[in-house]
């Protein structure tokens, strides 16, 4: 069974530039995720969905950072313009809410890196 | 609103020797605890889950209990291995939504 499939997984832009990440949940799954890792701040929500709906953005840290989920089989994340502080590794993750205590599925990363 | 409290790190450790990583939380509701591993250069993987006071979680001979009392979910595991070093990260959900993580623990084993 497939897991939360994440591309690119490693990414290297300048300054500037319009990042996609993009993110493929596990079928099934009705909750998506998007958490960004740094060093200095550790593991970060920035938001999620349910059925495809926006539930919580306040994690987006500012204009530049846009996500959508057009269907329940696709998600993106979209930096523009990004910015060296950006750089982190971000993570999509998945689960389901048939039943209790559902356990959240994470991908292997995409591995940003702004110079 | 809900947190997670785990211990500073890094922590290091001899081949062999026992492991407890300290786990606190708060939460509104009746939250879900877990605890993720994050090897290097790789995503999180869920290690073990509980879902009501009093479970135990296990995998690959780590174990952590759900106290509901010291609101705690200690992990354990009693012979640690070099192939354990890895970040871990206590979490707790609830209602299935949204993760809250504590900061994470690097855990060095030397041979």
């Amino acid at each position: 069974d497939a897991g939360v499939i994440q591309s690119p997984r490693h990414e290297v832009t300048e300054m500037g530039q319009e990042v996609t990440l993009r993110c493929k949940p596990i079928s099934g799954h009705d909750y998506l995720f998007w958490y960004r890792q740094t060093m200095m701040r550790g593991l970060e929500l920035l938001i999620y969905f349910n059925n495809n709906v926006p539930i919580d953005d306040s994690g987006m840290p500012e204009d530049r950072f846009s996500a959508k989920m057009p269907n329940a089989s696709f998600s993106t994340l979209k930096i523009q313009p990004s910015e060296p502080r950006d750089s982190a590794v971000y993570f999509c993750a998945s689960s389901s809410t048939d039943r209790a205590g559902n356990t959240i599925y994470f991908g292997e990363g995409s591995w940003l890196t702004v110079v | 609103g809900n947190s997670v409290t785990q211990m500073e790190g890094p922590v290091t450790l001899s081949e062999e020797a026992f492991l407890t990583i300290n786990c606190t939380y708060t939460a509104t509701g009746y939250p879900s605890l877990f605890w993720y591993v994050q090897y290097p250069g790789e995503g999180l993987q869920l290690l073990l889950k509980a879902t009501k006071a009093d479970d135990k979680g296990s995998n690959k001979g780590f174990e952590a209990t759900y106290r509901k009392e010291t609101t705690s979910f200690h992990l354990e595991k009693g012979s640690v291995q070099v192939s354990d070093s890895a970040v871990y990260f206590c979490a707790l959900s609830v209602l299935s939504e949204k993760l809250t993580f504590g900061t994470g623990t690097r855990l060095t084993i030397i041979p």
